[in-house]
């Protein structure tokens, strides 16, 4: 089972600034096959970013993803107040699986 | 438009059984591979099971391997997942899960349902 990491548990940061959220794998991930996804408090996930860099349908470009191997980044350029969230990344290389989360909340 | 409708979530004792539903609509069913994942109070999400699209093949995690089975009845555009021998560990919302496509190249989420709220006490 491919383990992900992710750093930090909780990321505290103001409106305007970027966040940079990290998603370590515990073995390489092949072809990119890394996801992440946004969650706020009682609502089902939402998928930003899959192959690692490919945003999906709707997503705003101050979201990107890059990485590959077993480091893998999510950058949001700009936090807008409605980006304040938990983070997930999920690797689909080897079954599946899911990191533990950051949480970006508002400093 | 997508649609996940999941149902059958409940309290059970430990040792209990519980089998959920996802009801899909909105695209063609058959085609696309489901997932069931799980997210325990204040945790992150668990990846519980697959199944591919077509004949319906099933995946699952160590963790739950040999409790709970995934199925698909295509004709009826929904997916279940009868979980045996449950723990409180099991405790969690569950969400029904539509990939991309079907192949290992899709196997991330594309839409979710909104959960149903599974409790072991």
């Amino acid at each position: 089972e491919i383990v992900l990491t992710q750093s930090p548990g909780t990321l505290s940061l103001s409106p305007g600034e970027r966040a940079t959220l990290s998603c370590r794998a515990s073995q390489s991930i092949n072809n990119n096959y890394l996801a992440w996804y946004q969650q706020k408090p009682g609502q089902a996930p939402r998928l930003l970013i899959y192959g690692a860099s490919i945003r999906a349908t709707g997503i705003p470009d101050r979201f990107s993803g890059s990485g590959s191997g077993t480091d893998f980044t999510l950058t949001i350029r700009r936090l807008e107040p409605e980006d304040f969230a938990v983070y997930s990344c999920q690797q689909y290389s080897s079954a599946l699986s899911f990191g533990g989360g950051t949480k970006v909340e508002i400093k | 438009e997508v649609q996940l409708l999941e149902s059958g979530g409940a309290l059970v004792q430990p040792g209990g059984s519980l089998r959920l539903s996802c009801a899909a609509s909105g695209f063609d069913f058959s085609n696309y591979a489901m997932s069931w994942v799980r997210q325990a109070p204040g945790k992150g999400l668990q990846w519980v099971s697959l199944i591919s699209g077509g004949r319906g093949d099933p995946y699952y995690p160590d963790s739950v391997k040999g409790r709970f089975s995934i199925s698909r009845d295509n004709s009826r555009n929904t997916i279940y997942l009868q979980m045996n021998r449950l723990r409180a560990e099991d405790t969690a919302i569950y969400y029904c899960a539509r990939h991309a496509c079907s192949g290992y190249s899709c196997d991330y989420v594309v839409h979710w349902g909104q959960g149903t709220l599974v409790t072991v006490s």
